[in-house]
């Protein structure tokens, strides 16, 4: 199985740069596609697609947000970061089955 | 709007069965492929099942840990997917979501239902 790895929390103040980060234990690139998605969890919500194919935003989704990467590394930002960010960012990848998540990383106000 | 609502948690038993149903609304039930994903106490997300539509015969996937005890199936008539599960575990102790399928992610969410595994 592919083994996704998050940093468990960051801490950022309001109105800067936020980057979470999920490193993947093999490559869930193709040659066409990043096959890496993020989601945000708020508390007691379900998630929410924020971004597929690692830098596609998801419908809806304010363009503060973005994702990049390739290969095995891949990056959430959120810029600036707002109140209504707070909550869990989790990636998941569909390179494979089974399908795979990250543990989550869970965003805080400094 | 795209509705999921899921329903028939609750406490049960170590050994005993339990059957989850996902209502849907709001989109081409019938063409579309279905998950179900589950988040432990702890908050980690497990990818469970998936059941692809009539073209693709209904097939089924399913993670490691639950096959030969969990069952994924779908009723198109009733824009409705289901969640057998056999032989629970304490460790099936979740709150198990539905989803729709876009190319392997997950673009709706139910609200989900939460299954307590417990003597």
């Amino acid at each position: 199985d592919i083994v996704l790895t998050q940093s468990p929390a960051l801490a950022v103040s309001l109105g800067q740069r936020a980057t979470i980060s999920c490193r993947a234990s093999q490559s869930v690139s193709t040659s066409s596609y990043n096959l890496m998605h993020w989601y945000q969890q708020k508390p007691g919500e379900q998630p929410k697609l924020l971004i597929y194919d690692a830098s596609n935003l998801a419908s809806g989704i304010p363009v503060r947000f973005s994702g990049s990467g390739s290969g095995t590394d891949f990056t959430l930002t959120i810029n600036p970061v707002q109140a209504d960010d707070i909550a869990t960012y989790y990636c998941q990848q569909s390179r494979e089955l089974p399908l795979t998540f990250g543990s989550g990383t869970k965003l805080e106000i400094k | 709007e795209v509705q999921l609502v899921e329903t028939g948690g609750g406490l049960v038993q170590p050994g005993k069965s339990l059957k989850l149903t996902c209502a849907t609304s709001g989109f081409t039930f019938s063409t579309a492929w279905m998950h179900w994903v589950r988040q432990s106490p702890e908050k980690r997300l497990e990818w469970i099942a998936r059941i692809k539509d009539k073209s693709n015969n209904y097939a089924t996937d399913y993670v490691e840990s639950v096959k030969g005890r969990f069952t994924i199936s779908r009723d198109d008539s009733k824009s409705s997917v289901y969640l057998q599960m056999n032989s629970l575990k304490e460790e099936d102790t979740a709150t198990y979501y539905c989803t729709t399928d876009n190319n392997y992610y997950f673009d709706y969410w139910g609200q989900g239902v939460m299954v307590t595994v417990s003597s």
